[in-house]
């Protein structure tokens, strides 16, 4: 596609509840990351794809969250046992290649209740 | 460790009026700086960037010089318009084998007519 798709646009969960997100990226992007976005704040990095290996994970807040991107394309992050403090903007980004501008998808809005 | 600061919003400027949004930032290594817009109800998208000291990332009329020696990466534009009313993020990148790239908080700016 043109760019960055991301679904669902919002999810409502109830606290315990697993979620999975997915992330379209422009084909072609070997790297792909996601980030959380509170309200009002900066995205804050999660993790970072390139082609299928995550080479970065630093950024998962706990073991509740998991990523993956199996076959280097759509990538799928996990969270298990939802919390309130959960309810964030979870934002995919792609891009060509390392250091290149990423181009953001518009998100998805997770609110646990 | 490696973060940025950018000034509290929000900015609320008359339109022509000129722009400046402080950024400033700590980083081991050589970091890549970038300033991304997210428009009303759009998605992040890249304005501009800088790879090097004393390089001039410059878009849509908007600027920023990267300057090492005041760690510093200062977001203007001369005349400004309604239409650029948003939430302006500074943001750095480095090679930590993974290229994590951290964002400021954001600041809103309001143009009126």
């Amino acid at each position: 596609g043109a760019g960055v798709s991301q679904s669902p646009r919002y999810k409502v969960a109830k606290r315990g509840q697993d979620v999975a997100l997915r992330c379209d990226p422009i084909s072609g992007h070997v790297s792909l990351f996601w980030y959380q976005q509170a309200l009002g704040q900066g995205p804050e990095f999660l993790t970072y794809f390139q082609n299928e290996a995550q080479l970065d994970k630093s950024g998962l807040p706990s073991d509740r969250f998991f990523a993956e991107r199996p076959e280097g394309s759509v990538s799928t992050l996990k969270i298990q046992r939802t919390q309130q403090e959960d309810s964030a903007v979870y934002l995919c980004a792609s891009s060509s290649g390392v250091n290149q501008p990423q181009h953001f998808g518009d998100g998805t809005r997770l609110s646990i209740l | 460790g490696n973060s940025v600061t950018q000034m509290e919003g929000p900015v609320t400027l008359s339109e022509e009026a000129f722009l400046t949004i402080n950024c400033t930032y700590t980083a081991t290594g050589y970091p890549s700086l970038f300033w991304y817009v997210q428009y009303p109800g759009e998605g992040l998208q890249l304005l501009l960037k800088a790879t090097k000291a004393d390089d001039k990332g410059s878009n849509k009329g908007f600027e920023a010089t990267y300057r090492k020696e005041t760690t510093s990466f200062h977001l203007e534009k001369g005349s400004v318009q309604v239409s650029d009313s948003a939430v302006y993020f500074c943001a750095l990148s480095v090679d930590t084998g993974g290229f994590k790239t951290i964002f400021g908080a954001g600041t809103r700016l309001f143009v009126k007519a």
